[in-house]
């Protein structure tokens, strides 16, 4: 089964602290992997979106990688500010079959002042 | 500004009355696909559109119908709602097929079946 797992749940941190979120997937078979990020009561905002062609990609304070042969990512983010604080999506489209998107449970962040 | 348009963002309704929910789309996109996010399960997939006339099912489909009679719009039927079907739904898009583009999600619709 295609299942995408992220670990931990919840995280809090100082602000100003680097942090990294992990996000783990069976199937080494994918298209692509999205970090998303949602506000309580919100959609989803789109972070970065990797290709399986490619390692990693970056956009201002975040950083994310792909390592398809462990079937992982993660999404580096640097100097935290109590603004990132959101619950944070590993989502990733697997090849074979239907167009699905696994999503992740999430990760919720907290970064206090 | 590109973006996805969910209509109503709120709903109360009663079991057995059928309603609809509209996602339109301005950034010319193929693939257009419905979620449901509920606690402690995340988001699953209901329905997907690869393009116009042509819809599959995804992980969750029973219970609710989906139409893609034009390219902007994807609209999601509950013919007969029920409590189990209370829930936060998202409509997202991507240009191209879904296995190459970036998603796009709508701000949500909150629906609650009495």
């Amino acid at each position: 089964k295609q299942e995408v797992t992220q670990i931990p749940a919840a995280l809090s941190v100082p602000e100003g602290e680097n942090l990294v979120l992990n996000c783990s997937f069976t199937d080494s078979a994918i298209y692509n992997l999205q970090w998303f990020r949602q506000d309580p009561g919100k959609g989803l905002t789109s972070l970065l979106l990797i290709q399986s062609s490619q390692r990693e990609q970056t956009s201002g304070r975040l950083n994310a990688s792909l390592d398809k042969s462990s079937g992982r990512s993660t999404l580096y983010i640097a100097a935290s500010q109590p603004g990132d604080s959101a619950t944070y999506l590993c989502a990733v489209r697997f090849q074979g079959g239907s167009e699905k998107l696994v999503f992740g449970k999430g990760t919720k962040l907290t970064v206090n002042p | 500004e590109a973006q996805v348009t969910q209509n109503p963002r709120y709903l109360i309704t009663v079991t057995g009355k059928k309603l609809t929910v509209t996602c339109s789309q301005n950034m010319n996109h193929e693939y257009m696909s419905w979620y449901r996010q509920d606690p402690g399960l995340g988001l699953r997939q209901i329905y997907y559109s690869m393009n116009v006339e042509v819809t599959d099912k995804g992980d969750v489909p029973e219970g609710y119908k989906v139409s893609r009679k034009e390219k902007r719009n994807f609209p999601l039927i509950l013919e007969s709602p029920s409590p189990n079907q209370t829930s936060l739904y998202f409509c997202a898009s991507s240009y191209g097929k879904g296995n190459t583009g970036e998603l796009f999600f709508g701000e949500g619709s909150r629906l609650t079946v009495l």
